[in-house]
């Protein structure tokens, strides 16, 4: 059936480093991806998306593309911060079901 | 962007007692609400599904008696657990979404602590 595997975590990184989560999807078809992000007692919202092979979601620094090859949309950033400190979940969505990854929470310190 | 309004956002009660959340779209309408509880080192696990006017559909190992669900417009969803217990207590998380080619919206969640 259809899944989500993202890199556990927690990952921590000093800020301004360079940060990739890993996601990889399992679908039958052609799903969307989504990231997700979850700051501390709070629910989650979405932080980027892609709808088709070969898109490229960005928001707020962040980018994931998707690709079909590898199945894969992992998610990157050149220079995090501090208040980027949160759970990241992969997410696809496929005839009306999401899925949604075990979420990663990055730590990033001064 | 779309707003879910999730209230209350923590609520302590005693066991035995019910509880009921609610999860509101502000700025657009929901075809489809879902309802999740957060576990302990973050993973999510879906609850129920639920469409306006008809009867939600709860994931195995969800006992529908027990967490009620009521969709009675496109902007209202409310989760009802009945007869709280200590293990009842939790994060819970309710999303909607427009259509069926829309991201989810979530909610702020409800922490959930029975005693």
């Amino acid at each position: 059936g259809d899944s989500v595997t993202q890199m556990e975590g927690p990952v921590t990184l000093s800020e301004e480093a360079f940060l990739t989560i890993n996601c990889t999807y399992t679908a039958t078809g052609y799903p969307s991806l989504f990231w997700y992000v979850q700051y501390p007692g709070e629910g989650l919202q979405l932080l980027l998306k892609a709808t088709k092979a070969d898109d490229k979601g960005s928001n707020k620094g962040f980018e994931a593309t998707y690709r079909k090859e590898t199945t894969s949309f992992h998610l990157e950033k050149g220079s995090v911060q501090v208040s980027d400190s949160a759970v990241y979940f992969c997410a696809l969505t496929y005839f009306n079901k999401f899925y949604f990854g075990s979420g990663t929470k990055l730590n990033v310190k001064p | 962007g779309a707003v879910v309004s999730q209230h209350p956002s923590r609520v302590i009660c005693k066991s035995g007692t019910s509880v009921k959340i609610e999860c509101r779209s502000l700025d657009f309408q929901a075809t489809t609400m879902f309802w999740y509880r957060q576990f302990p080192k973050q993973s999510l696990m879906l609850m129920a599904t639920s469409n306006e006017g008809s009867k939600a559909t709860y994931e195995q190992g969800v006992e529908k008696d027990k967490f009620l669900i009521n969709h009675a417009s496109l902007t209202l969803s409310t989760l009802t657990v009945t007869s709280a217990h200590p293990e009842d207590s939790s994060f819970y998380i309710c999303s909607a979404q427009q259509d069926e080619n829309s991201p989810l919206h979530f909610g702020n969640g409800t922490r959930l602590t029975v005693t």
